[in-house]
């Protein structure tokens, strides 16, 4: 089965200490993305990687970081910088560059304790 | 004042009801318009996605984009209680600089529709 995987689907972080959140694809899709989505606020953009070895910021990238040493994994880092990080995360993908029919992953929820 | 408003809702339908979901949005650059439904806890899952002005529809749903306008609305026919989920409207476009069209999503729609 195509799609995309996230793991894990939930994570407790202690204060102070920094997460690492897993996407793995296998649709051959260029473009990989991961999105924050909090209650009332739609989705936001965190960073997003067009092709491998290089990605950009998004809206709200200071607190994260990511990597994309693989077509295939883009996992995300939540630092300790990231002041409130307990949100739902989403990973998603796209065939193109440009954006378009991007498709997601089934999140993984993160809470501070 | 955001790039895309979105109703939150919530909205409550007996099934079988015709709903319809709504979004206005300001930036004309945006030219790919998407409607997403996303069950409680779960990913958001591609309805349907339209180019430019015009409808399209696909069994029940039908979206409609009116560029003039700049409002994009999901109509859902003989709604039912599978239906209940919140729908998100998405949408890109060539913005310039280094955006280079991301998406850009709506706050997003719950939507219930009890038997």
């Amino acid at each position: 089965d195509g799609g995309i995987t996230q793991s894990p689907k939930y994570l407790f972080r202690k204060e102070g200490q920094n997460v690492t959140l897993s996407c793995e694809q296998n649709l051959n899709h260029d473009a990989m993305y991961w999105y924050r989505q909090d209650p009332g606020q739609g989705l936001r953009l965190i960073y997003y990687s067009q092709i491998v070895n290089d990605f950009q910021k998004g809206d709200i990238a200071e607190g994260y970081s990511v990597s994309r040493e693989k077509k295939e994994s883009f996992p995300l880092t939540v630092t300790s910088a990231q002041k409130n990080p307990t949100a739902f995360y989403l990973c998603a993908s796209s065939a193109d560059r440009a954006y378009n029919e991007q498709f997601f992953g089934p999140g993984t929820r993160l809470t501070v304790l | 004042q955001k790039e895309v408003e979105q109703d939150p809702g919530p909205l409550s339908v007996p099934e079988g009801a015709i709903v319809s979901l709504n979004c206005t949005y300001s930036n004309s650059a945006f030219q790919y318009f998407m409607w997403y439904r996303q069950y409680s806890r779960k990913g958001p899952e591609l309805l349907m996605y339209t180019y430019s002005s015009g409808n399209k529809e696909d069994g029940r749903f039908t979206a409609q984009v009116d560029k003039s306008s700049k409002y994009i609305s999901l109509f859902i026919r003989d709604s039912q209680p599978s239906d209940s989920a919140t729908y998100l409207c998405a949408m890109s476009g060539w913005t310039g600089g280094t955006s280079y069209g991301k998406l850009t999503f709506g706050q997003g729609t719950i939507l219930t529709v009890h038997p």
